[in-house]
């Protein structure tokens, strides 16, 4: 069946430096790609989607580009700030009923 | 900043006891989603509707668990008989499509003691 996988379950890092979080997918047909953030005791927010026609989304700094050939999603940012430590997940989506599929999640820590 | 409304946000019950969670979807969104976030982050999804049609469930979800969602009320999900392992944060989403980004409410957490 189809999945995600999230390599890194924590990422620390210090504040300024360029952020990359790993997701790749499995699936049969093509799946829509999305990128989700969880402050601690909040729900998910919707941080990227991938777009079908390959142009890359972008949102606060964040940015993912869909690689096909790789079946991958990675997540980057040029330069952390202290305000992006939470859990992020790396989540598809195909067939017609549209569950998500997550990943297990990275924990992002900014250090000053 | 997402829409959806969670009733009641934090909710304990004995094991055995009847557990009931609602679930208002974002104006326009026809389409909603119940996730299972356990204590270790992992999601799960449960089922998801359309309109007051169920879309797909998964096997548990047949058993204990019941969902519905009538038209003009809220939507709800209700576990029959509470078991410990059923302690986690159910998350409601809604979508304006079946196949479009999903938006999250702040979630239901149920502690089963």
């Amino acid at each position: 069946g189809d999945s995600v996988t999230q390599t890194e379950g924590l990422v620390t890092l210090t504040e300024g430096l360029p952020v990359m979080l790993n997701c790749t997918y499995q699936s049969t047909y093509s799946p829509f790609l999305f990128w989700y953030v969880q402050h601690l005791n909040e729900a998910p927010k919707l941080l990227l989607k991938s777009f079908t026609d390959n142009k890359r989304p972008e949102h606060q700094g964040f940015h993912a580009t869909l690689h096909k050939s790789s079946s991958s999603f990675h997540l980057q940012k040029s330069s952390a700030q202290l305000s992006d430590s939470a859990l992020y997940y790396c989540a598809s989506q195909t067939g017609n009923t549209g569950k998500l599929i997550f990943g297990l999640g990275t924990t992002l820590q900014v250090q000053p | 900043n997402s829409k959806v409304i969670q009733t009641p946000r934090y909710l304990v019950k004995g094991q055995g006891q009847k557990a009931k969670m609602r679930c208002i979807p974002e104006k326009g969104h026809p389409v909603v989603f119940w996730y299972q976030q356990n204590k270790n982050n992992e999601f799960k999804f449960l089922i998801n509707f359309q309109n007051q049609e169920v879309l797909q469930q998964i096997d548990m979800t047949e058993k204990r668990f019941s969902a519905e969602c009538p038209s003009n009320s809220p939507c709800s999900l209700e576990i029959q008989s509470s078991e410990a392992g059923d302690s986690a944060l159910y998350l409601c989403a809604s979508s304006p499509l079946g196949y479009a980004e999903q938006f999250f409410g702040p979630g239901t957490r149920l502690t089963v003691l």
